[in-house]
């Protein structure tokens, strides 16, 4: 099977704008879940969809959000980006079952920097 | 508070030295562990898990952890490091008791020294 795949993999972003992150899991995954990596906080939790619906939030503002479509693909986007926003965002999808242990499968992630 | 320790930053190890890797965590339901790699400009590789069993997993590239319930601890070990397992390490737990939610370490940078 193909692993998880994002796109794209390298981002410039000037603060104020807006950044959309594509994600697409593994084929007969259904649950995604999006991680921002930086190197003070290490992997801090975003939000994760399941059946394209928000199933956990981390708590991170609302210019912070996502969603998920009905082939499973997932799309982060991030409005009036600050400086702080700069990051490895990483993208993980799951069987989310019992049988599965709910183990997650990263991808390469996005790097995304804001000038 | 659910959480999840890994209290070095950096571990260096000889090459052909064991190596350990800490890991403590602390959440309402029962844990399920995970330890994942990550090499440089590259995501997260699974290594391991423990879900239920023994208390000794083995998992890639002849790594092993052992979970410890009295201790809340999930250390990461391999007899003998290669200078190839150098990475940043991430120990990760899922509580089942709080939406399944992943919680991960902030991350332990092993270097293996020749």
């Amino acid at each position: 099977k193909a692993g998880v795949t994002q796109t794209p993999r390298y981002l410039i972003k000037t603060r104020g704008q807006q950044v959309t992150l594509s994600c697409s899991p593994i084929s007969g995954h259904r649950s995604v879940s999006w991680y921002q990596q930086t190197p003070g906080q290490g992997l801090q939790f975003l939000f994760e969809y399941f059946s394209e619906t928000q199933r956990n939030k981390g708590n991170f503002p609302g210019r912070f959000s996502g969603r998920q479509f009905s082939n499973s693909r997932s799309e982060m986007n991030v409005s009036t980006l600050e400086l702080g926003d700069s990051a490895l965002y990483l993208c993980a999808s799951s069987p989310s079952t019992a049988s599965s242990s709910y183990e997650q499968y990263f991808g390469p992630g996005t790097r995304l920097t804001v000038t | 508070a659910q959480s999840v320790a890994q209290p070095e930053d950096q571990v260096n190890v000889a090459e052909g030295n064991p190596l350990t890797v800490k890991c403590t965590y602390s959440v309402s339901g029962n844990p399920y562990l995970f330890w994942y790699v990550q090499y440089p400009n590259r995501g997260l590789q699974f290594l391991l898990k423990y879900i239920t069993g023994d208390n000794l997993v083995k998992g890639s590239y002849g790594f092993e952890a052992e979970f410890n319930k009295s201790q809340t601890s999930f250390h990461l070990k391999k007899p003998s490091a290669l200078v190839s397992d150098s990475a940043l390490y991430f120990c990760a737990v899922r509580d089942m008791g709080d939406g399944n939610q992943f919680y991960f370490g902030t991350g332990t940078s092993l270097t293996v020294i020749p």
